[in-house]
């Protein structure tokens, strides 16, 4: 069965780094785009990044751009997220998520499988 | 593009046919998918394109809409069913979600 699962999460103070790792398996990783989505405690959910099959293309919300950096690792099934200068509104629960897609299209437009996320905290 | 999600929470009693509303700031044909999110756990899609039923989703959910207004319906709520839905669209890049609605029995 497909599993995703987040790792690298924690206590972090403002202006410091964070690698998160998802570790992929039950399906073929390198078919997928992937994603990172987060959710701030209490909040609603906020898509912040996206990298396709072959790492040739990714994009940011606007909210990190600059600051975090997508990333994946098809050999070893796993999808990264490199968060730089981190301020205390990017306290969130992070999931990475498979972004399906079809013969004739990239992503079909939905999210179809979620990690159980994975808490940062930004706090000095 | 952006979601507004009406109400924003919701009490109702099992067995209710209960209507979500989610509005875009501009039309994104039907390209509009539901969640449910229980505490603690991940999203789950249910509806996808507006109105198709994801597989292995009970038939009791269904959506409908186009351009700027859809719709999501339980149609006979049960004590499972209760979470925070959200609405997301991808018809104008990047995607974004509604700020979602609780249901509560």
């Amino acid at each position: 069965q497909v599993q995703l699962v987040e790792s690298g999460g924690g206590l972090v103070k403002p202006g410091g780094s964070l690698r998160l790792s998802c570790a992929a398996s039950g399906f073929t990783f390198s078919d997928y785009y992937m994603s990172w989505i987060r959710q701030a405690p209490g909040k609603g959910l906020e898509w912040i990044s996206y990298i396709s099959t072959r790492v040739n293309t990714m994009d940011y919300a606007d909210s990190v751009k600059g600051r975090f950096t997508i990333s994946r690792d098809n050999a070893q099934n796993s999808l990264f997220l490199q968060m730089d200068s981190l301020r205390a509104g990017d306290t969130a629960v992070y999931f990475c998520a498979r972004m399906p897609g079809s013969r004739s299209l990239d992503w079909l437009g939905y999210f179809d499988y979620w990690g159980q996320g994975i808490l940062v905290t930004v706090s000095s | 593009i952006q979601l507004t999600q009406s109400p924003s929470s919701l009490s109702a009693s099992v067995g209710d046919r209960v209507t979500l509303s989610c509005q875009a700031s501009q039309d994104i044909n039907n390209h509009l998918n539901w969640y449910q999110q229980k505490p603690g756990k991940p999203p789950k899609l249910l509806i996808y394109d507006a109105s198709n039923l994801e597989t292995g989703v009970a038939s009791r959910f269904s959506g409908s809409g186009s351009g700027t207004d859809f719709t999501f319906t339980i149609s006979s709520l049960q004590p499972e069913d209760i979470g925070t839905y959200y609405c997301q669209q991808y018809g104008n890049l990047p995607p974004t979600f509604g700020g979602g609605t609780k249901v509560q029995i």
